[in-house]
């Protein structure tokens, strides 16, 4: 059973960067789009981009400018980074994998979560 | 960007009871939307892919349907375990969008 395990920082300054890594085992990470998510505390989902094992990526415009990921197959993890951060950064971020069933796609392994505070 | 608007965003229901919850589109999504489940202080569960597909090893008290820009969730028959909040997502193009979800509370 495939299995994402995020990182856990825990607390970031303002204006420094948040670094976070997704762990994936159970499976291999090649011929996937992984994705991170993040959810301010009562509030909504917000898709955040993802990275495909050939290193394509998409980035949600409301945060392009700050981010930033990677893709390490040997180690089978990929990378979310996001520089510049406010206390509006503050959410439970997630990992996750997209999975192309040919008539959808959907995220269909998540990680547990991780709660990254921005705050000095 | 492709908005998502859910409704309601809370509803409350007794186990046993019939639950509809409705995801509007934007713009045309063909069938690219998706379907899940998230409880207090887990990560969400994918239910629901392509509109109307059940995800591996989700009850069949679950269904979806819809296409273009309406959407249908619906919950046949509430179970104590269903208690919990509902998310629409599409993969139609990126950036990915979610609505704004639906909190199922116990009547």
């Amino acid at each position: 059973q495939v299995q994402l395990q995020e990182s856990s920082p825990g607390l970031v300054k303002p204006s420094e960067t948040l670094s976070l890594t997704c762990t994936v085992s159970g499976g291999s990470i090649s011929g996937y789009y992984w994705s991170w998510i993040r959810q301010p505390a009562g509030k909504g989902l917000e898709w955040i981009g993802r990275i495909s094992t050939s290193e394509n990526t998409n980035y949600n415009p409301s945060l392009k400018s700050r981010v930033t990921m990677s893709v390490d197959t040997s180690k089978n993890q990929f990378s979310l980074n996001v520089n510049s951060v406010t206390a509006a950064d503050t959410a439970v971020y997630y990992c996750a994998r997209e999975r192309d069933y040919g008539s959808g796609r959907g995220l269909d392994h998540w990680g547990q979560g991780t709660l990254v505070t921005v705050s000095s | 960007d492709i908005q998502m608007t859910q409704s309601p965003s809370s509803l409350s229901a007794s186990v046993g009871d019939r639950v509809t919850i409705t995801c509007r589109a934007s713009q045309t999504i063909s069938s690219y939307l998706n379907w899940y489940q998230q409880r207090p202080g887990k990560a969400p569960n994918l239910l629901i892919y392509a509109a109307s597909t059940l995800q591996s090893g989700v009850p069949s008290r679950f269904s979806g349907s819809g296409s273009g820009t309406d959407f249908t969730l619906t919950i046949s028959s509430l179970q104590p375990e269903d208690f919990a909040s509902y998310f629409c997502q599409q993969g139609y193009s990126t950036p990915r969008t979610f609505g704004g979800g639906t909190e199922v509370e116990i009547k």
